[in-house]
């Protein structure tokens, strides 16, 4: 069966400070990769998604990068945190092709930024 | 641009039916999700729709209206586990599953 893990779980960070959340799939090859972010009691927005290695899009202008080094790996980074950075991040996949009508999700990353 | 919306909260006791629904404006439409989010955990899957109609999964039921671009999501007899936040979520893209999501809605089950 196939899960997804990301971690870490919690993180309290300055501002300024670097950041890297990493997610990995197990159990399918060649996903749809997700990062999602919720800011408290609010919706899930999509900021980067990846159809193979190396291959990154993203939806909103912002600090926070993603890369693809592997099929399965996906890692969210910023080079400096900012305090509206703060929020859940959710990793996700979804199978290629038609049967990928259901996207997974991670446990989630808890990012505080002080 | 795309946008969803569904009203922000909806309370209910225990034993009733909760209808939650959504409307949507998209670029492209490739169906409607479901999602329960319970507090502090990440969205797990309900249901989904690609075509008009209802699709029953045990006590949740999701309706779709393409030609009306709404949807609901359909909760009968409402336990206390059921209280959690509910997502829908379009897909945009045909070869590319792109989900979007709404802002939810949150469901209060009371004794």
């Amino acid at each position: 069966s196939q899960t997804i893990h990301q971690w870490p779980a919690t993180l309290v960070q300055p501002v300024g400070s670097p950041l890297s959340l990493e997610c990995t799939v197990e159990g399918t090859s060649n996903p749809n990769l997700y990062w999602y972010r919720q800011a408290a009691g609010r919706g899930l927005q999509l900021l980067f998604y990846s159809v193979g290695i190396g291959q990154i899009s993203s939806e909103v202008p912002q600090n926070l990068s993603a890369s693809r080094p592997q099929d399965r790996q996906f890692i969210l980074s910023s080079k400096k945190l900012l305090l509206s950075d703060s929020g859940f991040y959710l990793c996700a996949w979804s199978a290629q092709g038609a049967s990928g009508n259901t996207i997974y999700f991670g446990e989630g990353s808890w990012l505080t930024v002080v | 641009g795309q946008s969803l919306e569904q009203p922000s909260e909806v309370t209910a006791v225990e034993g009733a039916i909760v209808q939650i629904n959504c409307t949507y404006q998209t670029s492209g439409f490739y169906g409607l999700s479901w999602y329960q989010q319970h507090d502090g955990g990440a969205p797990t899957f309900l249901s989904y729709n690609a075509l008009d109609g209802l699709e029953e999964t045990g006590r949740f039921s999701s309706f779709l209206s393409r030609s009306d671009s709404y949807g609901y999501l359909l909760l009968q007899e409402l336990q206390m586990k059921d209280s959690a936040s509910y997502f829908c979520a379009v897909r945009e893209g045909g070869g590319f599953q792109k989900l979007v999501f709404g802002t939810g809605t949150r469901l209060l089950v009371s004794p």
